[in-house]
Parts: C-alpha cells; sequence; structure tokens
C-alpha cells in the first residue's frame, strides 16, 4: 500500500510564490502525478513525474526525487484562480490503474 | 480534446429508487473507472474497466453495480442506496495497457443525495 503526506492547508498572497510538498511510501514506485481541484469541480491533471528531476509547464513545475520518496509542486506568479485544492498521487508498479491519493492540500490565495 | 463527461450533474434520490449515473468519453481510451468522493476527502477508488473487462473492484458494496457497454461508456447503477452514499461521483478515463503514462481525466462528476 502507500502512505501519502501532504500539508493539510497553505495560503500565499496573489503574485508569490508556493510549494506544496508531498512525501510517499511505497513497495515499488511507477509515477506521481498532481492534480488541481476547486471547490465542486472534478480533478484537472497538471503534471506526471516518474524519473528524478524537475518539470516545468508555466507558472506551475513540479519535482521528484525517488530515493526520498519526495515530491513538490511549485506555483509561481500567484494568482487568485489558483485557490484549490492539490491533490498528490501515486501509482504503484504492479497496477498501472490503481492511483493513491493523498488529503489534499488547500491553497488560499489572498489579494 | 480531454473531455470526460457525464450525466446526471446532480441526483436526489430515495432509498427505495434505482438510478443510474453514465459517463462517456472519446479519447479512445479504453481504461475508464469510478471514484467517489465525500466532502475535504481524496477520491476513493471503486471499479476500474479496462478494455470493457472489469479490472478492479474496491470491495464495493453490491448496491452499486458498474457496467461498461462499450468502449466510450461507462454506467453506474445505484440502488437501495443509504444516505451514507451521498457524495460526488467521478467518472475517469485513461489509456489502458502497461508502461505508458496513463495520464487519468477526470469528469465533472454527479452530486449525489440520498434521502
Amino acid at each position: 500500500g502507500q502512505n501519502i503526506d501532504q500539508p493539510t492547508e497553505m495560503t500565499a498572497t496573489e503574485g508569490a510564490i508556493v510549494q506544496i510538498n508531498c512525501t510517499y511510501q511505497t513497495s515499488g514506485f511507477n509515477g506521481l502525478f498532481w492534480y488541481q481541484q476547486h471547490a465542486g469541480e472534478a480533478p484537472t491533471f497538471l503534471s506526471y513525474n516518474v524519473l528524478d528531476g524537475l518539470e516545468e509547464k508555466g507558472r506551475f513545475s513540479s519535482f521528484l526525487s525517488r530515493s526520498k520518496g519526495y515530491s513538490y509542486l511549485l506555483l509561481k506568479e500567484l494568482q487568485m484562480k489558483d485557490s484549490a485544492s492539490y491533490l498528490c498521487a501515486v501509482r504503484d508498479r504492479g497496477n498501472d490503474y490503481k492511483l493513491s491519493f493523498g488529503a489534499g492540500t488547500t491553497v488560499t490565495v489572498r489579494a | 480534446d480531454t473531455e470526460v463527461t457525464q450525466t446526471p450533474k446532480h441526483l436526489v434520490m430515495g432509498m427505495t429508487n434505482k438510478k443510474s449515473l453514465k459517463c462517456e468519453q472519446h479519447m479512445g481510451h479504453r481504461a475508464m473507472y469510478w471514484y467517489k468522493q465525500k466532502a475535504k476527502k481524496p477520491p476513493e477508488l471503486m471499479f476500474v474497466y479496462s478494455y470493457e473487462k472489469l479490472s478492479i473492484n474496491e470491495s464495493v458494496p453490491s448496491r452499486f453495480s458498474p457496467e461498461c457497454p462499450n468502449s466510450s461508456l461507462l454506467n453506474l447503477h445505484l440502488h437501495a442506496l443509504q444516505p451514507e452514499d451521498s457524495a460526488l461521483y467521478l467518472c475517469a478515463s485513461s489509456r489502458a495497457g502497461t508502461g505508458g503514462v496513463n495520464t487519468q481525466y477526470f469528469g465533472p462528476g454527479t452530486r449525489l443525495l440520498v434521502l
């Protein structure tokens, strides 16, 4: 099984940077996903990491260190619309269909 | 196009009712999923269909019955539900098979209230 930890809540100011950490323990790692979910809406895919390093997509970047069981999602130039829950999800080797989700980090962006 | 559609958006049903949730995708994905999500909790996997065959059933009560009539459609039949089954039900789809990224794309969900 998986044990995935993320902070519950984070608050930041518009225009600032926020880093959401995710740590995991798995018997066989096979990829980590980040999703954004606005209240009452579906999760939307943000990024995928399977190898160590940084993946950049516009204002969002995601980093992975497999040896440390650690990932982070970096949100730059925060906008009010970035206020949402951010879910870290880990896939285990041996089952490509099963994602284990963290509890999610609620980010609130203040003016 | 990464769109997964779900109907209805909202559903209120009594404990003796029978209803169905529907999900559709036209991305050519051969894996489709049902998740249940309670407020302020992460999605919980219920079922996975791979190439139209049930691949995973996460010990879901039999009052939830999935069906995959073809590669684009996924249904969830509901019967004799309990109030605690009230939740957001999310459908997702992805490519199937091993070795790929197989990102799951979610539909907007059906918000279900059981009275």
